[in-house]
Order: structure tokens, then sequence, then C-alpha cells
């Protein structure tokens, strides 16, 4: 069993499309992250949800917007999406807010072209 | 600047021991991590170390951590070539963990 998953594994799509990218973890954790991480591998942290609360929202533009329905689910939706959007978006989860491990999806590759 | 830093690639023999560096900045660094990433997957821990540690080992990983210089280190022994990856260094002083650029390690015959 996977423990973070995330769908899809790619996704390219034109400047100015609306998508969204899936997350799910089977861990039973507190905590779930959105990271991006870009073409020099440069990893940042976006989001942090803890019990579905938003804990962490970096200076991330706002046509980002997480989504947590429940604690073992965190999805990311982006609004007109712009040429620098791509990138590669990974998932994580914790043990709590300060959990030593965190465990991450395989990722999603986002091409906007 | 970064809070983070490491070199961007370490170049090593097979069967030789490779070391990654990594310095922060973060005073209040409770944890502070080594990730490994291979090529098209999610990062995968290595190991941690508390802040009031100043070695950790286990098996061919050795970590060193100098608190005053804040500094950090990953030492692989007997480097094989499915070693190769990019090693991120991390650390977590509250609720934003921080990551470096990451350490490419290349692992040659």
């Amino acid at each position: 069993d996977t423990a973070v998953s995330q769908t899809p594994k790619y996704l390219v799509t034109q400047m100015g499309n609306d998508k969204s990218i899936k997350c799910e973890q089977n861990l039973g954790h507190d905590t779930m992250y959105w990271y991006k991480q870009d073409s020099k591998k440069f990893l940042k942290i976006m989001f942090s949800y803890n019990n579905k609360e938003l804990i962490i929202n970096e200076t991330v533009p706002n046509r980002f917007s997480p989504k947590s329905p429940d604690k073992a689910h965190l999805n990311l939706h982006i609004n007109s999406l712009e040429l620098g959007d791509s990138a590669v978006y990974f998932c994580a989860s914790s043990q709590g807010p300060t959990g030593t491990e965190a465990f991450f999806g395989q990722g999603t590759r986002l091409t906007v072209v | 600047g970064e809070d983070v830093e490491q070199s961007l690639f370490l170049s090593v023999r097979e069967g030789d021991s490779s070391v990654i560096n990594c310095t922060y900045t973060d005073s209040s660094s409770t944890y502070l991590y080594w990730y490994k990433q291979e090529p098209g997957a999610g990062l995968q821990l290595l190991t941690y170390i508390f802040s009031n540690m100043d070695m950790k080992q286990d098996q061919r990983l050795t970590v060193l951590l100098n608190k005053k210089d804040k500094h950090l280190s990953l030492r692989i022994a007997d480097t094989q070539t499915g070693d190769s990856a990019i090693y991120f260094c991390a650390e977590r002083g509250s609720y934003i963990p921080t990551f470096g650029r990451g350490t490419s390690l290349i692992v040659h015959p």
C-alpha cells in the first residue's frame, strides 16, 4: 500500500487553465503539506494543514488554493495557470505539525505550455 | 539568502566514503534531517538527528552535527552505485521545515 499517493503523476496543460492535484495518505497522520520543487531541485513549502486547518501558508499566489476535506486528504487547486507554475509538486504528511518524519508522495510533474 | 546551504554536486568512486555537508542558520533548529531523492521519486527520509546530539550512526550512514558552527554532515561508507541520488539536508525549528537545494551524489565505478 502506498503511504502518500498523489494523482495525477504528470499533468500537461495550457496557460490560463484551472487544474487540481489530489493527495491522500493512509498513515493516520494529522498533518499534511504541499511542497513545490523547481527545475533546480529547490524544495519550498507552500502549505500545511493540521487536522484540516491551515497552519502554514507561505507566500504563495492566491491562485493556489488548498482544500482539506478530511485529515487524510489535501488537494491543491490552481487557477489561471502560468508558465512559472511548471514544477514538481510534492504532497507529504507527518504525525503532528512537529512530527519528526515527513512521508512524501511521488510528486506531480506539472508542465504549463 | 537561503537558510540551509549545500554544495550541488559530489562525485565519488564506488567503495569510497562520501561526505555531504550542510550549513544552516536557524539556531533554534530542533531536528535536522537527511532525505534521499532518486530520479522520478519523492523524498525518502534517511536519518535525522536531534539538536542535542553530536553524532548518530545507522549502518553505513553517520551523521555529525556541530551545533556551534551550525554544520551537519552525512557520511556514507562503502558508497555503492545505488546510492546515486540527490541528498537533501533539512532543518526544523518550529512548524516550517526548510530544505537545502540538494547535493547530487554521483557514484562511478
